[in-house]
């Protein structure tokens, strides 16, 4: 069975930093491109961030760039969310999400953690 | 950056009923495009992905059609664990890859 658990999410004040992770069980991590998406109290979903297998290639929504970095260790399968300089605007549930090629060779979300939530506030 | 925009907001339908759920992309995604289901406190579920394929273990009353810009998600006869709120998503032109609003389908 394919898991994903999220962790490290919390309370900080505007211009800390966080670190998010993602533990991912029950599938060939190294395998798969993988995701961020969150979703900010009562609206609905954004993607963050993208990694691709052998983390060479990463992608960012523009709102986050400069500021997030995304990351993973396939020898723990496990990925990563570093969060610099946090905005209140950056308070939300932060969802861990595995990639799924199709049959054109492109991407959808196949699997979803349970979330974990960030807080900034002072 | 490619907008989904999503109608309606908020549908109301009896259950036993059918529902419609549309999707429109600002400029044409071919058929690379997703639906999600979310209930409270839970995270979202994949439902459909290409437009038109259910993913692993969803019910056969759940169909997705459209390519282009339009799209749309139809649940035959609702069940009341279909209540819930849908996104359709995205991923031909990324990044970013982008979602819809959401459609919160309600009891009547």
């Amino acid at each position: 069975e394919v898991q994903l658990v999220e962790s490290g999410g919390g309370l900080v004040q505007p211009g800390g930093s966080l670190r998010l992770s993602c533990a991912a069980s029950g599938f060939t991590f190294s395998s798969y491109w993988m995701s961020w998406v969150r979703q900010a109290p009562g609206k609905g979903l954004e993607w963050v961030a993208s990694i691709k297998q052998d983390g060479s290639e990463k992608y960012y929504v523009d709102s986050v760039k400069g500021r997030f970095t995304i990351s993973r260790d396939n020898a723990e399968n496990s990925l990563y969310l570093q969060m610099n300089s946090l905005r209140a605007e950056d308070t939300a549930v932060y969802y861990c999400a595995r990639d799924r090629i199709d049959a054109t060779g492109l991407y959808y979300f196949d699997q979803w953690g349970q979330g974990s939530l960030v807080t900034v506030s002072s | 950056e490619i907008v989904m925009t999503q109608s309606p907001a908020t549908l109301s339908v009896s259950p036993g009923e059918r529902a419609t759920l549309s999707c429109r992309a600002s400029q044409s995604v071919s058929s690379n495009l997703a639906w999600y289901q979310q209930k409270p406190g839970q995270a979202p579920r994949l439902l459909i992905y290409g437009a038109s394929t259910r993913a692993t273990g969803i019910p056969a009353r759940f169909s997705g059609g459209g390519s282009g810009t339009e799209f749309t998600l139809t649940i035959t006869s609702l069940q009341s664990e279909d209540f819930a709120v849908y996104y359709c998503q995205q991923y031909n032109n990324w990044p970013p890859r982008t979602f819809g609003q959401g459609t919160k389908l309600e009891i009547k």
